[in-house]
């Protein structure tokens, strides 16, 4: 599966839109960009995927450029319990379920 | 539906001591996963079930580390004998079937060997 780099930290108001980078250059053409949250105490929770349309769902909005080599997830009306840390990663069908995770980036939303 | 739920959530035990910790999926999910966090490290993958059949151990540590689901729902991973750095948060997951089904993951059993 493709590598992943996202930043380490970020702050967000809450109220406001988190966009959460990340950068995903080698990525091949059968695969997933997936995002995950893991908020603290409890396991990771998945968030959205996608291929390369945009999605969208009830917590959040995915955006893939048109190359495919780097996503932002979007989190439109940030909250306290937002914060968490958020993994993005990149996984193919041929490596079912075996996800990579990475650092991450810890999302702080302040009120 | 219920989520995957795991335990004991916590567990201390002493170095050489056995440990069995139990993973309950959600109903219907084929496959289920094992992972764990050592201390200040990233999230591992350990092992996949299909049913009751190992799909992929490529992330076991090592032979102490024993994983069994029998029947195909709930599965167990027991660690004998315990070893100070297996302490860490051993977390569970499981998926409804096709590859691409995203991974519901439960809370975790924190492990500490002392």
């Amino acid at each position: 599966d493709a590598k992943t780099t996202q930043p380490p930290s970020m702050d967000c108001a809450e109220g406001r839109a988190a966009n959460l980078p990340c950068n995903h250059s080698t990525i091949s053409g059968n695969e997933y960009v997936y995002w995950y949250r893991q908020i603290h105490s409890q396991g990771p929770q998945y968030i959205i995927h996608g291929l390369k349309n945009n999605e969208t769902n009830e917590m959040a909005s995915l955006i893939i450029t048109e190359d495919r080599k780097s996503s932002t997830l979007i989190l439109p009306h940030a909250t306290l319990r937002d914060t968490a840390v958020y993994y993005c990663i990149v996984h193919g069908s041929s490596n079912t379920g075996k996800l990579i995770f990475g650092q991450g980036t810890t999302l702080q939303v302040k009120p | 539906e219920a989520g995957v739920t795991q335990f004991p959530s916590h567990s201390v035990i002493e170095k050489g001591q056995t440990v069995t910790l139990r993973c309950d999926p959600i109903s219907g999910h084929d496959n289920l996963y094992w992972y764990r966090r050592v201390m200040g490290k990233e999230i591992k993958f350990l092992l996949h079930f299909v049913k009751e059949s190992k799909q992929d151990e490529s992330g076991m540590p090592n032979n102490r580390f024993l994983a069994e689901r029998t029947g195909g729902t709930y599965s167990t991973l027991k660690v004998q004998p315990a070893e100070l750095e297996d302490s860490g948060v051993y977390f569970c997951a499981s998926s409804r079937g096709p590859p691409n089904s995203p991974l519901h993951f439960g809370n975790g059993t924190r492990l500490t060997v002392t």
